[in-house]
């Protein structure tokens, strides 16, 4: 199995609070993980890319920030949250085939 | 820089008629590429890659797609659309990344519509 668990499905946070968005991955050991931002149901956006416990590369400055404390253990987490930081979050893993797969994702709404 | 494109923002068809959402891509090398699909508020689910052999690459849900090495396409089609297509199609590339890894890089999805 190769299946991504993200919770929460939904979650509505005020301006300046922080923010802990889980992921967590069952199968093969060591996968590398990703964290996508989707806005207004469109492109995705690479926020972060990790290929093992603590190596965590980001793609794009900002508010955010990820760890990766245990193999199959992927966090994204913000201090303070924007409004701007509002989106679909998506968690994914590489695959033997060289593709990914996604896992069902987070609406955040910033308010 | 090595991508994919998706020209249209938009495709609407007719339950029933046949369906194109078009990818063109721009990468070094062979390409291996890949079509998702993701309805409203879900993950992106896998359709269908090509990596290497035929050109015809069938997939998921009556879905196949065709690599066109002269024309750099990867083109997603059905031959009759069901209204539960409706959805948003996103076409991929593995591109070279950091340090030796590889990476997907993403359209920016195109809309398709099925009209009943």
């Amino acid at each position: 199995s190769q299946t991504i668990h993200q919770w929460p499905a939904t979650l509505v946070q005020p301006v300046g609070s922080p923010l802990s968005l889980e992921c967590t991955v069952e199968g093969t050991s060591n996968p590398n993980l990703y964290w996508y931002r989707q806005a207004a149901g469109r492109g995705l956006q690479l926020l972060f890319y990790s290929v093992g416990i603590g190596q965590i590369s980001s793609e794009v400055p900002q508010n955010l920030s990820a760890s990766r404390p245990q193999d199959r253990q992927f966090i994204l987490s913000s201090k303070k949250l924007l409004l701007s930081d509002s989106g679909f979050y998506l968690c994914a893993r590489a695959t033997g085939d060289y593709g990914y797969t996604f896992g069902s994702g987070t609406r955040l709404t910033v308010v | 820089a090595q991508s994919v494109a998706q020209p249209e923002d938009q495709v609407n068809v007719a339950e029933g008629n046949p369906l194109t959402v078009k990818c063109t891509y721009s990468v070094s090398g062979n390409p291996y590429l890949f079509w998702y699909v993701q309805y409203p508020n879900r993950g992106l689910q896998f359709l269908l890659k090509y990596i290497t052999g035929d050109n015809l690459v069938k997939g998921s849900y009556g879905f196949e797609a065709e690599f066109n090495k002269s024309q750099t396409s990867f083109h997603l089609k059905k031959p009759s659309a069901l209204v539960s297509d409706s959805a948003l199609y996103f076409c991929a590339v593995r591109v070279p990344w950091r340090a030796g890894s590889y990476q997907l890089t993403f359209g920016k999805g195109t809309k398709l519509s099925v009209i009943p």
